[in-house]
């Protein structure tokens, strides 16, 4: 079963706007972390943003923020004021106690952001 | 190292070759993992190193591909009698523990072509 799912193959945003990138996840270890990267056409993956599964609050860095949503299994990815530099794929992924080295990914959004 | 650095960066090979993709970690980075991202797609696991040992190699695809590491540092990625289905970017990443909270660094990848 895919542990991650990210339902928004692509996405086109104008830019100075905010973007909601989609993340469900699927476990039953009440002890995970939840990552968002980001992989511009250069291919490097850039690390974004961590939320832990006991964090009380949504983790925010910069422009980019977690609405974590516990109940629902969701950990969508919001970046305000987009800018031409975001346009990039975007995964997001997950670790459990349970599994606890490795990283499970998403299938990826790509961004677009329109001048 | 500041980052982890893989060579070589792209890699064209005809059929039945062998090849080898190198990953030098962040130095004093325990923890070594190897992904697979085909064309558009999302990473697949392929095996994680804990120091030398491998505690996981259940995502390598067949017995053509075989990783070691030595020194609890450099790790080599070995494909024999490549395939073209072996084409893909072969993403390496570095973690200073095997924990939860902890986030990769990846490398830049190596793209494999098979023709």
């Amino acid at each position: 079963a895919q542990k991650i799912t990210q339902t928004q193959p692509g996405m086109f945003v104008q830019e100075k706007e905010a973007v909601t990138l989609d993340c469900t996840y699927d476990t039953s270890d009440p002890s995970y972390g939840l990552f968002w990267y980001k992989q511009p056409s250069s291919g490097e993956m850039i690390f974004l943003i961590y939320q832990g599964s006991y964090d009380q609050q949504n983790a925010t860095e910069g422009r980019y923020s977690l609405n974590f949503q516990k109940a629902r299994k969701s950990a969508n990815l919001v970046i305000s004021a987009s800018q031409l530099g975001d346009s990039a794929m975007y995964f997001c992924a997950m670790r459990e106690r349970s599994n606890d080295y490795k990283l499970s990914f998403g299938a990826g959004t790509t961004v677009t952001v329109r001048a | 190292g500041a980052g982890v650095s893989q060579s070589p960066s792209n890699k064209v090979t005809e059929k039945g070759k062998d090849v080898e993709l190198r990953c030098d970690p962040i130095s004093g980075h325990t923890a070594l993992y190897w992904y697979r991202q085909s064309l558009g797609q999302g990473l697949e696991f392929l095996i994680y190193f804990q120091g030398n040992s491998a505690p996981d190699k259940s995502g390598l695809p067949s017995d053509r591909f075989s990783a070691e590491r030595t020194g609890g540092s450099v790790s080599t990625l070995t494909i024999q009698r490549t395939q073209q289905e072996d084409s893909a970017v072969y993403l390496c990443a570095s973690s200073s523990e095997a924990g939860i909270g902890y986030g990769y660094t990846f490398g830049s990848g190596t793209r494999l072509t098979v023709v």
